[in-house]
């Protein structure tokens, strides 16, 4: 069974604390994302990585980094957390399609609600 | 930009019907669908892609209306089990990588 695991279910930091997320997928996938889930708001692209040590921004970067060392694991890193960045974190992969456009689902963990205090 | 969903929430008894809407204000190359049940990880549903492949659920059906930019998701007879929240992802061109901008979501609820 495919399965990508978050390390952490629920956090609570303090605010200026560095936080460290941490995502691993057994699936020996290419692709792997980083998405910020709020009310109201859907899920909105943090970052993301189709290779090792290569990443590219999303559509919410700031405020927040990301490392790529192993093909399987993908960290998000909040270098100085912030009581804005309270919220429900998803780490996804996805293998990339060879030949064309990618057709491939998304595997998403179950999330690592984090609460900056 | 994020692709706008309506209705944001539909209660439903069991055995009616349901749709889903999903508009974005650019060009379209697919469109994902996804539910997550409460505390758990959004699953895949179904991909719609330019051009009128589809893959994905056998018990759901979806439509994409390219020249709208819009895709609708269709839940005939509910069933409890299809409670949820149900999110819309688009990609405007095609990559290699499946970088999706989400909908705000639709919570659908199943009453017995």
């Amino acid at each position: 069974d495919v399965k990508v695991t978050q390390s952490s279910r629920y956090l609570v930091k303090r605010t200026g604390e560095k936080v460290f997320l941490e995502c691993v997928q057994d699936m020996d996938h290419e692709n792997m994302f980083w998405y910020r889930q709020d009310p109201g708001l859907g899920l909105r692209l943090i970052y993301f990585s189709y290779d090792v040590k290569m990443k590219e921004k999303g559509d919410i970067p700031e405020g927040y980094s990301v490392s790529r060392e192993k093909k399987e694991r993908f960290s998000l890193i909040l270098e100085s957390a912030s009581t804005n960045q309270t919220s429900m974190y998803l780490c996804a992969s996805s293998p990339r399609t060879s030949g064309g456009p990618n057709t491939g689902e998304l595997f998403f963990g179950e999330g690592s609600r984090l609460t900056v205090l | 930009q994020q692709p706008v969903q309506s209705p944001q929430a539909v209660i439903l008894r069991e055995g009616e019907d349901a749709v889903i809407n999903c508009s974005s204000s650019k060009a379209l190359y697919s469109v994902h669908w996804y539910r997550q049940k409460h505390g758990e990880a959004p699953v895949f549903l179904m991909i719609l892609l330019k051009g009128g492949e589809q893959k994905g659920h056998d018990k759901i059906s979806a439509s994409f209306n390219e020249k709208k930019q819009q895709s609708s998701l269709y839940l005939t007879a509910s069933q409890l089990s299809y409670s949820g929240t149900y999110f819309c992802g688009t990609e405007n061109i095609p990559t290699s990588y499946g970088k999706l901008t989400f909908g705000q979501g639709t919570i659908l609820t199943v009453h017995p």
